[in-house]
C-alpha cells in the first residue's frame, strides 16, 4: 500500500504570494492532519480534516487554511506569505479521527519564503 | 494544556552502546504517548506508542519505552545502537479529548560514532 504522498516536495515563494500544498493520504484513510515544522518552534499542529470537515485547528492565523476532498486528499493554503512561514509542512493520515489511531506521515513539503 | 519536554537537544553515542532518550510530559490524565523518528529529508516514522496496559512497550527497530506515571516520563531506550539509528527523535503526546492532535517535544538529535 502506498504511503502518504505530498506535492510538491520543495517550493520557493516570495513574501506576499500565496501557496497551495497537496497531500494524498494512504488509501482508505479518511483523516488528514497538517503540521508545521521549524527549527525554532518545532512541530506544531495546524489542522485536521475528516470526511471533508475541519475537525480540529491549531493556533495559527487565518492565513493558513485547508480543505479536504471527497477522495480524502487534502490541500492547505497559505496566503500573504511571510518569511516566518518558511518551514517543512508535514501531512499525516489515519484511518479515522480517533486519537488512538496511528498517524502516518508523508515526507513533507519544504517551503522557502524569500 | 499538555506539553512535552525533551531535555537533551543533542546526544552522541558510540555504535554498540546503549541509548536512553528522555521525555517528560505534562498532562492532567493518562495521555497517549508516542515516539517518532525522523531521518534527514524524511517525514516522521512511528517507533512505538503507549495507550494503556503494560508500561513497557516494544517498538520497531529494537526500541522500547517505559511509561512512568509517577515521573511523568516516557523514555526511549535501545540496548545497542546501530549507525543507522542516527536521526532526530520526537516524543509526542496525544490528548484523549480536546482540540489538538499530537503535541510534540522539540526533538533529540542522535549522532552515532563508529
Amino acid at each position: 500500500k502506498a504511503g502518504v504522498t505530498q506535492t510538491p516536495r520543495y517550493l520557493i515563494k516570495t513574501r506576499g504570494q500565496q501557496v497551495t500544498l497537496s497531500c494524498s493520504p494512504i488509501s482508505g484513510h479518511r483523516s488528514v492532519s497538517w503540521y508545521q515544522q521549524t527549527p525554532g518552534q518545532g512541530l506544531q499542529f495546524l489542522f485536521e480534516y475528516f470526511s471533508e470537515t475541519q475537525r480540529n485547528k491549531g493556533n495559527f492565523p487565518g492565513r493558513f487554511s485547508g480543505r479536504q476532498f471527497s477522495n480524502s486528499r487534502s490541500e492547505m493554503n497559505v496566503s500573504t506569505l511571510e518569511l516566518g512561514d518558511s518551514a517543512l509542512y508535514l501531512c499525516a493520515s489515519s484511518l479515522v479521527d480517533k486519537n488512538t489511531d496511528t498517524q502516518y506521515f508523508g515526507p513533507g513539503t519544504r517551503l522557502t519564503v524569500l | 494544556a499538555q506539553s512535552v519536554t525533551q531535555p537533551d537537544i543533542h546526544i552522541t553515542v558510540s555504535e554498540g552502546a546503549s541509548l536512553e532518550l528522555r521525555c517528560n510530559y505534562s498532562y492532567g490524565a493518562t495521555p497517549y504517548l508516542f515516539w517518532y523518528v525522523q531521518s534527514p529529508g524524511q517525514g516522521l516514522q512511528l517507533l512505538l506508542k503507549y495507550f494503556s496496559g503494560d508500561t513497557l512497550v516494544q517498538g520497531i527497530k529494537g526500541f522500547e519505552a517505559e511509561f512512568k506515571r509517577s515521573q511523568s516520563s516516557f523514555n526511549l531506550r535501545k540496548p545497542s545502537v546501530h549507525w543507522s539509528d542516527a536521526a532526530e527523535y520526537f516524543c509526542a503526546v496525544g490528548p484523549q479529548g480536546g482540540s489538538e492532535k499530537l503535541v510534540f517535544g522539540k526533538g533529540t538529535k542522535l549522532t552515532v560514532n563508529p
